[in-house]
Formats: C-alpha cells, sequence, structure tokens
C-alpha cells in the first residue's frame, strides 16, 4: 500500500462521544500535517508534526488533540465536539515541512458531529 | 476576508470548451500551487510556479503566475469529464512556511 491512508472514511458522533481519526504515510517524509475543509471555505491548517515533534497549533480548540506516535503515523483525537466541527478532515505528509514541498493528502475522514 | 480569491466559485461547462480560473491576492507570494480535488478524495498537486510571468503546461492545462507573483490563472482546453473536481491554489510567503489556501473552484464538465 502507498501514499496516505486515512480512517475511518465516515465518521458520525455525538457531542459527548470520543473518537480518534488515524492516518498512516507509506512514503518515508518526515512532515505530517491535519486540516479542515469546509464547504466552500479555504482550507484550515489544524496542526503540523516534523520529526514527531508538533511545530504548529494554529490555535485549534483543546477538544481536537493531535498525537504523532513516530513519523509515519498521526492520529487526531475528539471529544465533546460541537456540530460546527462537521467538516471533511484530511491528513497530509511532506518530506520536510516546508513552504515549498509537495503535500500528500490522504482520502479524508468525513465527519458529522449531531 | 480571504487572502487568495478564486473565481469563479462555481462553474459548469459542456465538454470540449475551454475555461479559464483564477487566483487572485494583493499579496506577493514566493510561490503558488495548483491542486485538484476529485468528489470523496484529497487534493493532488497539479503544479508549483515560482517565477513571475511564469507558464507551465500540462497536457491541455497552462498555469500562469502572474508577473508580480500576486496572481495566477488555470486554462484549460478542450475540457473533458474527468477534469471535473474542485481546484485549489494555495500560495506561500517566504516569511512564514505555512500555505495560504483558496476557497475553491468547483469545476463540472458535462458530456
Amino acid at each position: 500500500e502507498t501514499g496516505v491512508t486515512q480512517t475511518p472514511r465516515h465518521l458520525v458522533m455525538g457531542m459527548t462521544n470520543k473518537k480518534s481519526l488515524k492516518c498512516e504515510q507509506h512514503l518515508g517524509h518526515n512532515a505530517m500535517y491535519w486540516y479542515k475543509q469546509s464547504a466552500k471555505k479555504p482550507l484550515e491548517l489544524m496542526f503540523v508534526y516534523n520529526f514527531k515533534e508538533q511545530t504548529e497549533n494554529n490555535s485549534v480548540p483543546s477538544r481536537f488533540s493531535p498525537e504523532c506516535p513516530n513519523s509515519s503515523h498521526l492520529f487526531l483525537h475528539l471529544h465533546t465536539l460541537q456540530p460546527e466541527d462537521s467538516a471533511l478532515y484530511l491528513c497530509a505528509s511532506s518530506q520536510d515541512p516546508g513552504w515549498a514541498e509537495k503535500l500528500f493528502f490522504g482520502s479524508g475522514t468525513q465527519l458529522s458531529v449531531l | 476576508t480571504q487572502l487568495l480569491e478564486q473565481s469563479p466559485q462555481f462553474l459548469s461547462i459542456q465538454e470540449g470548451e475551454n475555461l479559464t480560473v483564477y487566483c487572485n491576492s494583493s499579496s506577493v507570494f514566493s510561490s503558488l500551487q495548483w491542486y485538484r480535488q476529485e468528489p470523496g478524495e484529497g487534493p493532488v498537486l497539479l503544479v508549483t510556479v515560482v517565477t513571475g510571468g511564469e507558464v507551465k503546461k500540462l497536457k491541455r492545462l497552462t498555469f500562469q503566475f502572474g508577473d508580480a507573483r500576486k496572481d495566477s490563472s488555470l486554462h484549460i482546453t478542450a475540457a473533458q469529464p474527468g477534469d471535473t473536481g474542485l481546484y485549489l491554489c494555495a500560495g506561500a510567503w517566504d516569511s512564514n512556511y505555512q500555505l495560504i489556501w483558496g476557497a475553491g473552484t468547483k469545476l463540472i464538465i458535462k458530456p
């Protein structure tokens, strides 16, 4: 398997649930990202990890908690979400976290919060 | 106010027609990337332009970076149904490596 794989593809959760999104990259990249994509809005960068270390946290609410156990795996732990958190959550990776780097995206997790 | 404005937001045309979509900003970018996102998938990088006035061609797709590096265009010749998707542009500044994204142009090519 190659590329960036995200699971699950779809997730419906209540506001009191706890769930986790998983991302795995098979490209040997050093940087991994979480993005939020809402309809008709620009992609929002949430978190950046470089060599397992978090380098960016763009004022994301604490109900989103990332985890990067190694450079190939990235998780996004979710708890007590709000309906406005419903969106497509995209994981991406790049060789290094530079601005000119080519981003490789997963297919995303479509999240619905009821 | 979005830093990168994409227009039009939505475009639906017949197969075989030509089209141009735009990505505009008041800011100067060091480089600009174009991505295509098909339904149910993540964005896929099409091209990166870095020099003012640069033109890059990818089969029937022609990308141009403005001379002042504030804007870019994507022209598709003889559009095909396989070109259907959301086209996103993303710009980068020297001082901050985070990409600035546009909201996208949703393109539908009807057979």
